[in-house]
This record gives structure tokens, sequence and C-alpha cells, in this order.
């Protein structure tokens, strides 16, 4: 089993869908969650950290923890062409964060 | 602005020959993560630092090696390069080792 598992996608929805990005991890004492953006061909770029169970909204994303069922959610409101991207979730494991291979995220418009 | 900067942005090399990525951040971030991409694997891990002196191997480390002299810079080396490392390479920096890392923009390294 991996440490950090993500449906490969690709995940399509329409323009102004809401879209939910899934994550699960091994790790039951892991502490910290990220989720990154990475468009083709550039870096990954941090959209969202979440430390503890619950929801945590920033703008048209909210991240989702639990860690009874250890997974974490990310979810795109009204979402845009622009959000097509690869969705990375991030676990911290020990004294590292290990990454999920990702989620590719279309918007049709 | 901080910021994390690789060079070069782009690299081709021949099989055999010895090749240093470099990573310099202005964060003042003690902690220094090197990746390489390739489809398929996601983001692997294969040196870190979590200050000046100290290096450590990732799951991916063998033929690759790191050294940290200062808190700016963690440049990879490649001993003896090879096809297999033809890859996408990137630097990280966190403030802590559990904490959000920032990404560099990458290197394509091509190995022929």
């Amino acid at each position: 089993q991996k440490e950090v598992e993500q449906n490969s996608g690709p995940l399509s929805v329409p323009e102004g869908a809401i879209a939910s990005l899934n994550c699960t991890y091994s790790d039951r004492v892991s502490q910290s969650f990220f989720w990154y953006r990475q468009y083709s061909g550039k870096s990954p770029e941090l959209i969202m950290s979440i430390y503890s169970n619950g929801d945590k909204e920033d703008g048209r994303f909210t991240a989702q923890l639990n860690k009874a069922s250890q997974y974490v959610s990310l979810l795109i409101r009204d979402s845009q062409p622009s959000d097509s991207a690869t969705y990375l979730c991030a676990v911290s494991v020990g004294n590292k964060l290990v990454f999920g291979a990702g989620t590719i995220l279309r918007v049709k418009s | 602005d901080a910021e994390i900067t690789q060079s070069p942005r782009h690299k081709i090399t021949e099989t055999g020959r010895q090749v240093t990525l470099a990573c310099h951040q202005t964060w003042n971030h003690n902690n220094m993560f090197w990746y390489r991409q390739d489809l398929g694997h996601g983001l692997r891990l294969i040196h870190y630092s979590y200050g000046v002196q100290d290096t450590n191997k990732g799951e991916v480390s063998d033929g690759y090696s790191v050294s940290r002299s200062n808190t700016e810079d963690l440049p990879l080396t490649l001993e003896s390069a090879a096809s297999s490392q033809t890859s996408v390479y990137f630097c990280a920096s966190s403030v802590g080792p559990n904490n959000e890392q920032f990404f560099g923009p990458g290197t394509r390294l091509t190995v022929l």
C-alpha cells in the first residue's frame, strides 16, 4: 500500500461545477496535510494546508480532513478552465512530506 | 521578495558525465529538499537537509549526492549520469520538516 494515494483521473467537470479531489494516507500519526496545484511544465504551487479535523475554506477552495478515516479532500467551487491542472496531495510522514502521484483535473467550458 | 531558484533550467548531458544542479533560496529556510518527477511516479525524494552540514538520503538517492555548506544552497550532483536519471528535478525548502514546502521552477535534465 502506498503511503499517499490519489485517483490519477482525469477528473472532468463542467465549468461552474464543484470539483472534488480525494486523498488517502496510511500513517495514522500524520499531522500536516497539503494540497498543491501543478500546471503542465511548471512547479507545484501550494494552495491549501490543513492540520486539524474538519473543513478549512480559502476562497473557492475547501480542504477537508478526517484523521479517523485517514483521508483528506479538496473541493473547488465554481470550477474554472484555469483550474485545469494536476493536484498533488502531500502528507507529513515522520520528518518528511510524502506526495501522492496527483489527480488530473479538467474543467470544460 | 524571497524566492527559490534553480539552474540550469534545461540541461542535456552524456552518459557518464558528472552533472551538478544548483538550488538557491533566500527564504532563510533551514530545510531543503531535492525531488525528481517522472510520469507515473509523482514526486520522489532524492536527498534532503535540515541545516548546514546536515544531509540525508531519500527514497531514490543512488547515484546522487548533496552537500550543504550554507543555509541558502543545496547543490545536487549526479556522479556519473545515467539515462535513467533523465527527469525533471525540483528543489524545495521549508521552515520545518513537516511544514509546507515551496518549490523552485525545476530543471529538466536529459541524459543521452
